[in-house]
């Protein structure tokens, strides 16, 4: 099965400053979705981005999605301590949903 | 409205002992998965139910584990003879189908002494 492939694993920005990750993977999706998980509370779903869709938006996010080289962005703007967790990128295309390392973003006050 | 429900939170167990973790997705969500994830690392996957029957088992490590639906909605994951290296939070997620985000519980963490 595939999983994501985030990069980079480690990221440590500024308060205020924007977060870029990327996600590579291999074979076809039907979507591509992106969690967060933040130390003591569980994951949560931030968005989902269909095969057939190029660019979304959700709040502070900003998810693309370019098929023909197999990879995803995810853009958190004016990042805030808050947004300190771990990101992953999820490509769907069978069944299961499988989960890489994910990005681990640490947000300075 | 109500999340996912993973019972119990914590479990202490005994090595070569017998478990079951509970999961009550949300109503109406068809689809269920299982994961666990170990300190550090990503959720593996382990299981993946659509309705009552498991579609994708090939998660599950070895024959000790196991995992049932009998009414297409809470689900039980079963662990047999217990070892130390089956510690880990394990994640249930509960989502409407294909295309649908999925909605994860807050995790079971099991350790086994």
């Amino acid at each position: 099965s595939q999983q994501g492939e985030e990069d980079p694993q480690a990221l440590s920005i500024q308060e205020g400053e924007n977060a870029t990750m990327n996600c590579s993977y291999k074979t076809s999706i039907n979507n591509l979705q992106w969690y967060r998980q933040n130390s003591g509370r569980g994951l949560v779903h931030l968005i989902l981005i269909r095969s057939n869709e190029r660019e979304k938006h959700s709040g502070r996010l900003r998810v693309t999605l370019d098929t023909s080289k197999k990879s995803s962005s995810l853009l958190i703007t004016a990042s805030r301590a808050a947004d300190t967790a771990s990101y992953f990128c999820v490509p769907y295309g069978n069944n299961r949903l499988a989960f890489g390392k994910g990005n681990q973003v640490v947000v300075i006050p | 409205g109500a999340g996912v429900s993973q019972t119990p939170s914590n479990k202490v167990t005994e090595k070569g002992k017998y478990v079951e973790l509970r999961c009550d997705p949300i109503s109406g969500h068809t689809a269920l998965y299982w994961y666990r994830q170990s300190l550090g690392q990503g959720p593996e996957f382990l299981i993946y139910f659509q309705g009552t029957g498991a579609a994708d088992d090939s998660g599950l490590p070895n024959d000790r584990f196991f995992a049932v639906r009998p009414e297409g909605s809470v689900s039980t994951l079963k662990i047999q003879r217990t070892e130390r290296g089956d510690s880990a939070v394990y994640l249930c997620a509960s989502s409407l189908g294909q295309d649908s985000p999925l909605h994860f519980g807050n995790g079971t963490r099991l350790t086994v002494t």
